[in-house]
């Protein structure tokens, strides 16, 4: 079946630090690719996507690109704020299996120190 | 911003009772789901929805769950006989779209407790 692996935190990074979330997946068909993101006591929101092969997600200075050849979706942002902190959840959701909900990675605890 | 709300935030039960978790999906969707985050753990899909039957659920949705659209608004998860193993955050999500590729939208989620 379809699975997503992120790298497990917790990940911590001074304020202004450039970041870097690994997410890889395994897919039939054409999946989409979404990157989630969980503050403390919240629920999910969507913070980026991409549904096709070379897009580029981006959002609030965060950015991913769907790269077919490598099965990623990693995301960056260039200078991270300590409003950063938060759990990431990379996803896919696989239209072209057949699928409809959203699988997810295990979640990346990100941790901005001042 | 229209939002997806779920009621109750917390639930606290014993084991073996029943229980019917709550939401009210963005107005204009069609299409809803649930699903579960177990304390530390990934969140996992349990149930997708459309035009007032499943269309979707995972290994998970054994015949202990439910799902049901009693009216217009709601949109609920119920447990017949709740198991310690279904303490779980449970997040309700909706999207609008025919198409699958379109942003499911999340709930804050009910922190269900069995004791």
């Amino acid at each position: 079946g379809d699975s997503v692996t992120q790298m497990e935190g917790p990940v911590t990074l001074s304020e202004e630090a450039f970041l870097t979330i690994n997410c890889t997946y395994t897919a039939t068909g054409y999946p989409s690719l979404f990157w989630y993101v969980q503050y403390p006591g919240e629920g999910l929101q969507l913070l980026l996507k991409a549904t096709k092969a070379d897009d580029k997600g981006s959002n609030k200075g965060f950015e991913a690109t769907y790269r077919k050849e490598t099965t990623s979706f990693h995301l960056e942002k260039g200078s991270v704020q300590v409003s950063d902190s938060a759990v990431y959840f990379c996803a896919l959701t696989n239209s072209g299996g057949g699928a409809d909900g959203l699988t997810f990675g295990k979640g990346t605890h990100l941790i901005i120190q001042p | 911003e229209p939002e997806v709300t779920q009621t109750p935030s917390h639930q606290v039960t014993q084991m073996g009772q029943e229980v019917i978790l709550r939401c009210v999906p963005i107005s204009n969707h069609l299409y809803f789901y649930w699903y579960r985050q177990i304390l530390g753990q990934k969140v996992e899909f349990l149930v997708s929805f459309y035009n007032n039957e499943i269309s979707e659920k995972s290994e998970i949705f054994d015949d202990q769950f439910s799902v049901e659209r009693p009216d217009g608004s709601n949109f609920t998860l119920k447990i017949r006989s709740t198991k310690l193993e279904d303490s779980a955050m449970y997040f309700c999500a909706s999207r609008s779209e025919l198409n699958p590729r379109s942003t499911q939208y999340f709930g804050p989620g009910t922190r269900l407790t069995v004791l």
